[in-house]
């Protein structure tokens, strides 16, 4: 089947402005993350979902970071009032059963550009 | 606080020849580790992980050896080839899930 789905691939916006971005993870798998990766940098961890609850948003860097997955399936990462420091690459993984252990499937990522 | 870190930004290496990317890790309780590759443009994906009750583990052209005493951990690629040039980082994942990912190792393969 279909890999991590992420819309958009890019998205340019002007800083203050709101951002939606999308992840459609792989079908059945229960847990999903968001990793946000700046240039030359590791993926750094944002938050992580075990069905519809946020099991950890330890990473969440400050309450203009936001995401929901209200069905257990796609999930939207929310971004209000953007700085530019918000520019990155979001990368949104899933995983069978968020164990702790095992592969995390990543998708090819939503790469934000804040003006 | 927990930290995942890489020897090396870059590797280079001719065609052919094995390649060491090398890691340490602090924390001494850590379990899980996984090794992963990123090529330009994409989205890490899994190459192999070890867990902590374990020194060794071999997977098709890939080792990765743990040594717990001194916090290192090591991916050895056989016979490189120009499709394994990327960013390869390693991970450790921790009680909840998540993984903590080092700033990564760029491995360049000459031909």
């Amino acid at each position: 089947g279909a890999g991590v789905s992420q819309t958009p691939s890019n998205k340019v916006t002007e800083k203050g402005k709101y951002v939606e971005l999308r992840c459609d993870p792989i079908s059945g798998h229960t847990a999903l993350y968001w990793y946000r990766q700046s240039l030359g940098q590791g993926p750094e961890f944002l938050i992580y979902f075990q069905g519809t609850g946020a099991a950890d948003d330890s990473g969440l860097p400050n309450d203009r970071f936001f995401a929901v997955r209200p069905e257990g399936s796609v999930s939207t990462l929310k971004i209000q009032r953007t700085e530019r420091g918000d520019s990155a690459v979001y990368l949104c993984a899933s995983s069978p059963t968020g164990s702790g252990t095992g592969e995390l499937f990543f998708g090819e990522g939503s790469r934000l550009t804040v003006l | 606080g927990e930290s995942v870190g890489l020897h090396l930004p870059t590797l280079s290496v001719q065609e052919g020849d094995n390649s060491i990317i090398n890691c340490a890790y602090s924390n001494s309780a850590s379990d899980y580790f996984i090794w992963y590759k990123q090529e330009s443009g994409k989205g890490p994906q899994f190459i192999i992980d070890i867990r902590s009750n374990m020194d060794k583990r071999q997977g098709q052209r890939v080792t990765v050896l743990l040594n717990k005493t001194v916090k290192h951990l090591s991916l050895q690629i056989a016979a490189t080839q120009p499709g394994d040039s990327a960013v390869y980082f390693c991970a450790e994942n921790s009680n909840t899930g998540k993984l903590i990912f080092g700033q990564g190792t760029t491995l360049q393969v000459k031909p």
